[in-house]
């Protein structure tokens, strides 16, 4: 079974920056595609983008074009998602995911993150 | 992007309703939506893909319907585990992207 074990809770300053981590097991690494997803206080969910760890390529949502990074580390497995100079509508939960419909091969995988929530102040 | 629009945005129901929830598109998405549920403190979980199939584990009161531009999700005896938010989900792999529904909170 996929797993993916995220980083900690982050209180990050406005106009700082915050890198969040998802790590996960050689193969599924190698197989999926990562996407990340958020999730606002009472808020729904946004999809900000996703990564192929083994392309290196990335695709991302239009809003956060410019403002988010997703890479990936093959020799530990994880994959990254920074986000630059933070607002206060930033403070979320921050969900990375193997989505069944967001593939890189098809598959029939839907994991999720436990997540990393975010709070700019 | 493509706007997804759930209604209603709050349901409230009995054990043993039938709940009907609907997601529309801005524009047709042939069968590129799925349903996820979100229990209260959970992450989401994905129930149905591609319009009408039911995930691996998901009870069979469950159902999708819909093509186009508009799509349910049918829950046909509601169960008190059924409490939480569901989200309609759109997709694309060519180019990828994502869009969700604002979500409907079902009491």
């Amino acid at each position: 079974q996929v797993q993916l074990v995220q980083s900690g809770a982050e209180v990050k300053m406005p106009g700082s920056s915050v890198r969040v981590s998802c790590r996960t097991s050689g193969d599924a690494f190698s197989i999926y595609a990562f996407s990340w997803v958020r999730q606002g206080p009472g808020q729904g969910l946004e999809w900000m983008g996703r990564i192929i760890p083994t392309l290196g390529s990335a695709n991302y949502a239009q809003m956060f074009q410019g403002r988010v990074t997703m890479t990936a580390d093959r020799s530990t497995t994880t994959v990254y998602m920074e986000m630059n100079d933070l607002r206060s509508e930033d403070t979320a939960v921050y969900y990375c995911a193997v989505m069944r419909s967001l593939y890189y091969t098809p598959h029939d995988l839907d994991v999720w993150g436990q997540g990393t929530s975010v709070t700019v102040s | 992007d493509v706007q997804m629009t759930q209604s209603p945005s709050t349901l409230s129901a009995s054990v043993g309703d039938r709940v009907t929830i609907t997601c529309h598109a801005s524009q047709g998405i042939y069968n590129s939506l799925n349903w996820y549920q979100q229990r209260p403190g959970k992450t989401p979980q994905l129930l149905i893909y591609d319009v009408s199939h039911l995930e691996r584990g998901v009870p069979s009161r469950f159902s999708g319907s819909g093509y186009g531009s508009t799509f349910n999700l049918i829950i046909s005896s509601l169960q008190p585990d059924d409490i939480g938010t569901y989200y309609c989900h759109h997709y694309t792999n060519h180019p990828p992207g994502s869009d969700f529904g604002q979500g409907t909170k079902v009491e």
